[in-house]
């Protein structure tokens, strides 16, 4: 069974404070792995998508990583507008062209704080 | 594009009641998702269809619980009848047919007392 787990649960940062968050996952055979943004009231927002090891994303102040184990979600000198909850998520890959499931961590809570 | 719409955004109902949640993917969408988020449980896939037919129903959690998507643009997700546990916020997503990013719709917030 796919496995997803985020850390830490919560981060508290002030504006300009760098900090990453954590993305373990186990899984059959990676197909890829997402990110997501998710403000309170909202969907989540689509990020990112890593496909192998070594490949690196960015998008203004986020840069996302990928490990054969774990993601890294980077986030440099953040804003209070980075605040949000994210999610990391993975799609395995299938014997049966099954289509884009997607099994998500619990997220991280982020709060930057002026 | 309007993105993935849901409605009502907010369901307040008493148990026992049936209820009825209503999604409309993005055009041309061929994957659509339902989804449920509590604090408990975080973000779980329900069931999910590609060309309106349903492909994986595992995450379904009781027989209460029924989805379908009569066509390409509007999908169902039913309880019947609700119980007080089955409040959490419903989510509907849709994807392109090998794309593998989902989007999201606004959520559905039910509240069964």
């Amino acid at each position: 069974e796919d496995q997803v787990t985020q850390s830490p649960e919560a981060l508290r940062l002030q504006e300009g404070e760098s900090s990453s968050l954590n993305c373990s996952y186990t899984v059959s055979g990676l197909r890829g792995l997402f990110w997501y943004r998710q403000d309170p009231g909202k969907g989540p927002e689509f990020l990112f998508t890593l496909y192998s090891a070594g490949e690196e994303k960015e998008k203004e102040r986020l840069k996302a990583t990928l490990t054969k184990k774990e993601s890294f979600l980077h986030i440099t000198a953040p804003k209070p507008e980075d605040s949000a909850t994210y999610l990391c998520a993975v799609q395995a890959l299938m014997i049966k062209a099954a289509g884009n499931k997607l099994t998500f961590g619990g997220g991280t809570r982020v709060l930057v704080k002026p | 594009d309007a993105g993935v719409i849901q409605s009502p955004r907010h369901e307040v109902t008493e148990m026992g009641q049936e209820v009825t949640l209503r999604c409309k993917p993005i055009s041309g969408h061929d994957y659509l998702f339902w989804y449920r988020q509590t604090m408990m449980r975080g973000l779980e896939l329900l069931i999910y269809f590609n060309n309106n037919v349903p492909i994986d129903d595992s995450g379904m959690p009781e027989d209460r619980f029924s989805a379908k998507m009569p066509n390409a643009s509007f999908s169902t997700l039913k309880i019947q009848p609700s119980e007080p546990r089955d409040s959490a916020v419903y989510f509907c997503a849709s994807s392109f047919a090998g794309g593998n990013e989902q989007y999201f719709g606004p959520g559905t917030r039910l509240t069964v007392t």
